[in-house]
């Protein structure tokens, strides 16, 4: 069965400060692989979707950047985070021919 | 573009009740789907159901079931003699093919609170 990793859970960064998450499906290849982001408010906006390696498609524009190293590993970038980045940053993977899509665990972002 | 609104914002029902979430959604692809998601308290979404825009016929999974009405473009979710276990936050979810993925647009949720 297929499973799909967060890393890390929750992270406390100042202004200014690097980001890095991560992001890993197990038991499957090819997906196609999407970051999602959660403010307080609930609803949820779709930042990037890769559907291959080196692949990245940008929803909005904005202070952060995505890359797709490895097949099933898709990272979250930010060279310097602003207070504004703070949410629930989802990662989630759906298969090539398929529409549903599988969430991970989630990492909760405060910048201070 | 696409549009998914859910217009209730929170919903509290005492355990038991039967409780229905609306979903209306805008699209102009004669093909798409439609999803439910649950978002309890850990965060984690959790996949309920899609359906296409073929199929209209109502499904029913134990006390969860959905009404899918394309003359007035809306999927709601009804669930049946409420547990405390349902509280969580629901989506709904409007799907568009973009560049060989798809993506999801998705409501801004309903709360669900189940009280004893």
């Amino acid at each position: 069965s297929q499973t799909i990793h967060q890393w890390p859970a929750t992270l406390v960064q100042p202004v200014g400060s690097p980001l890095s998450l991560e992001c890993t499906v197990e038991g499957t290849s090819n997906p196609n692989l999407y970051w999602y982001r959660q403010a307080a408010g609930r609803g949820l906006q779709l930042l990037f979707y890769s559907v291959g390696i080196g692949q990245i498609s940008s929803e909005v524009p904005q202070n952060l950047s995505a890359s797709r190293p490895q097949d099933r590993q898709f990272i979250l970038s930010s060279k310097k985070l602003l207070l504004s980045d703070s949410g629930f940053y989802l990662c989630a993977w759906s298969k090539t021919a398929s529409y549903e899509q599988y969430f991970g665990p989630g990492t909760r972002l405060t910048v201070t | 573009a696409q549009k998914v609104t859910q217009a209730q914002t929170e919903i509290s029902v005492v355990e038991k009740e039967d409780v229905t979430l609306d979903c209306v959604y805008e699209t102009r692809d004669t093909t798409y789907y439609l999803f439910w998601y649950k978002q309890p308290p850990s965060g984690e979404l959790v996949f309920l159901i899609r359906r296409n825009s073929f199929d209209e016929q109502n499904e029913i999974s134990g006390r969860y079931s959905w009404n899918f009405q394309k003359s007035t473009s809306s999927f709601n979710f009804t669930i049946t003699a409420s547990q405390v276990v349902d509280s969580a936050v629901y989506f709904c979810a409007l799907s568009e093919r973009k560049g060989g993925g798809n993506k999801l647009t998705f409501g801004t949720g309903t709360q669900l609170k189940v009280e004893l």
